[in-house]
């Protein structure tokens, strides 16, 4: 089993789309969770820390739920600027042990 | 500067060259890694540094050799590469302890062995 699975690509929307990707991770002892995201050929860049009560950023929201050891993030409205690759990264101690999975590929389209 | 810079961008070598991938890091953070991207793979973890010790070595190859000789800088030595090693080679900083602030990564070196 990989230690932090998400959902296969490639994902297609249209503009103004709601759009929700999944991860599950396999460590129940994780600390810290994220969501990056990764523009073609340029480096991940953290998109929201993940916390226990859920939270929000503008049109994102990402929810945690320890017990089922899964994560989620909610894009709202999508905008052609969201296309990029998302990925799932979820830190095992001391916040210097990070798993990446292996992205969700989102693709708006106008 | 600020963040996490990386030298070079681009680097092409042939399998019998020796090559260093740079990587600095001005967020006073005490932590630096390397990470591996291949195409359609998730970023394998290669090594870690805490606190300018070495703390982990993912099993990588030993024609990878890192250096780490402050806390603010960090190498990648390479030596007889073999074409598959070719992929993008992230350099990640953090503040160990410090949980919910993540990493910052470097642009990245995109390596090419021929």
């Amino acid at each position: 089993r990989k230690e932090v699975e998400q959902d296969p690509g490639p994902f297609n929307v249209p503009e103004g789309a709601t759009v929700a990707f999944n991860c599950t991770y396999s460590n129940s002892a994780s600390q810290s969770f994220f969501w990056y995201r990764q523009d073609c050929r340029k480096e991940p860049k953290l998109l929201m820390s993940v916390y226990s009560s859920g939270n929000e950023d503008g049109r994102f929201t990402a929810q945690l739920n320890r017990a089922s050891q899964y994560i989620s993030l909610l894009i709202r409205d999508s905008k052609l600027s969201d296309s990029a690759t998302y990925l799932c990264v979820v830190g095992e101690r001391n916040n210097n042990d990070m798993r990446f999975g292996a992205g969700t590929r989102l693709t708006v389209k106008p | 500067e600020t963040g996490v810079t990386q030298t070079p961008r681009h680097l092409v070598m042939g399998m019998t060259n020796k090559k260093s991938l740079k990587c600095e890091q001005h967020l006073g953070h005490n932590a630096m890694y390397w990470y591996k991207q291949s195409a359609k793979k998730p970023l394998e973890l290669m090594f870690v540094y805490s606190l300018e010790e070495r703390v982990e070595n993912n099993s990588v190859p030993s024609r990878f050799s890192p250096e780490c000789p402050n806390s603010s800088h960090l190498f990648l030595h390479l030596h007889t590469l073999q074409p598959e090693d070719s992929a993008l080679y992230l350099c990640a900083s953090s503040q160990v302890s410090t949980a919910g602030y993540g990493y910052t990564f470097g642009s990245g070196t995109r390596l090419t062995v021929v």
